[in-house]
Formats: C-alpha cells, sequence, structure tokens
C-alpha cells in the first residue's frame, strides 16, 4: 500500500521554506526521502528509521512521527538546485525484507 | 565508470520483438533492484536480487525475465510486451540488501526508457 505524499505540488521563490508530508495508513519501520530531476535518476536524500536513527543530507532534515505514522520534509532557504520532484518511500514493519514503496511524488518549483 | 549504469538509454521495440536491458553497478554493492516507473505513478519495484539470488518478485509478468549472473550486473530480457510496458526502467543498488532496506540507501542508475509500439 503506497504512502501518500502532500502536496503534489509546490513553486518556491528562492530563500523560502517548504515542507512536504509523507503518511502511510500501516505501522513503518522507516521512510527514506529521494529526489529527482527531469531526465535524471532518483538521488538519496535521508533514511529515517524507527526510534530515531537518521542518515542523510546535511541541508535538508526531517522528521518521523511513528504514532502517527508520517514523515516530514523540510526545506529550509530554498535554492534554485531543489527543483525536482520529492519521493518519500516507505518500509513497513513485518513487511519481510527489501521492499520499498514509494509515493507518487511532490513537484518543488524554485523560482528566482 | 561509477555508480550504477544502465544501458541501452533509449529504447524503441516492436510488440513481437525480443531485447534485454543491462545494468552495471561499480560500487561493491550486494543488492540490487528494477524499478518501473510511469507517468503520473509512484515508481514499482519489480525484483529484487541478494548476492545473486532472486529474493523479491512483485507479481511482474512474465513477459519480464530478469537475471543477475554477478553481484555487480543485472538484466531484464524483455519480450513481447505491450504498449502499457513503455516507461522507464530503472535499475539500482545497495550496500547489504538483507533484511529491511531500513539500514540502506539505494544508489539509482540513469534508467532506461522504453517505448513499446
Amino acid at each position: 500500500q503506497q504512502p501518500v505524499q502532500s502536496p503534489q505540488a509546490v513553486i518556491l521563490r528562492e530563500g523560502e521554506d517548504a515542507v512536504i508530508n509523507c503518511s502511510s495508513s500501516k505501522a513503518l519501520y522507516s521512510v527514506h526521502w529521494y529526489r529527482q530531476k527531469h531526465g535524471e535518476a532518483p538521488v538519496f536524500l535521508m533514511i529515517l528509521l524507527k526510534g530515531g536513527e537518521q542518515k542523510g543530507h546535511e541541508k535538508i532534515s526531517a522528521s518521523f512521527n511513528e504514532k502517527k505514522q508520517q514523515s516530514s520534509l523540510y526545506l529550509t532557504a530554498s535554492q534554485l538546485s531543489y527543483s525536482g520532484t520529492y519521493f518519500c518511500g516507505t518500509e513497513y514493519s513485518g513487511a519481510g525484507s527489501y521492499q520499498l514503496t514509494f509515493g507518487k511524488g511532490t513537484k518543488l518549483s524554485v523560482i528566482p | 565508470e561509477t555508480g550504477v549504469t544502465q544501458t541501452p538509454r533509449h529504447l524503441v521495440m516492436g510488440m513481437t520483438n525480443k531485447k534485454s536491458l543491462k545494468c552495471e553497478q561499480h560500487l561493491g554493492h550486494n543488492a540490487m533492484y528494477w524499478y518501473k516507473q510511469s507517468a503520473k505513478k509512484p515508481l514499482e519495484l519489480m525484483f529484487v536480487y541478494s548476492l545473486e539470488e532472486r529474493v523479491e518478485n512483485n507479481s511482474v509478468p512474465s513477459r519480464f525475465s530478469p537475471e543477475c549472473p554477478n553481484s555487480s550486473h543485472l538484466f531484464l530480457h524483455l519480450h513481447t510486451l505491450q504498449p502499457e510496458d513503455s516507461a522507464l526502467y530503472l535499475c539500482a543498488s545497495s550496500q547489504e540488501g538483507r533484511g529491511l532496506a531500513g539500514g540502506d540507501e539505494q544508489f539509482f542508475g540513469p534508467g532506461t526508457r522504453l517505448t513499446v509500439l
């Protein structure tokens, strides 16, 4: 069951902040965040694990609310290079190995 | 070459053709993945291999046949595809692949843009 991302799209001016949310109806083990620019491969941003461990990007932060089964990605002081589609991928507790289920993505456009 | 490479980058094939997609990772990883990315749909996991052994097959039609001869190479053999199979096919790799993927980021290749006529 795929996670639900919101918003579907957002337009920012340089320097503005944004929050992208990822929600699941099932108990999560981890949440992965990736960014994909048009015509390019998805690039890893962040992993958040149940229990609070994080692995990720220096300039991007995220949270993982285990009770709400929700993760949020925080983009602060946005730059033009932040433009792209952001995907969250979720792993479910007890789902078995290897499987990431991705949301439909949030398209972020940063304009000058 | 570094990272994850895929060939060809673009492929046009007829419904009766047989073709293969190739993926190679130069990262020393143990797990490799095939994903399908269609317009307006989420990334869909197709196959997972860990240490050359298939560990996941997400109900993918038999017209897609994966092969993993070693931990660095992954193929996707295609035959008698349908127009709805047109999509971007992405290969990815991760360090371990055992158990949940929670500990491992996935490194994606640039993808093969497949068009089925």
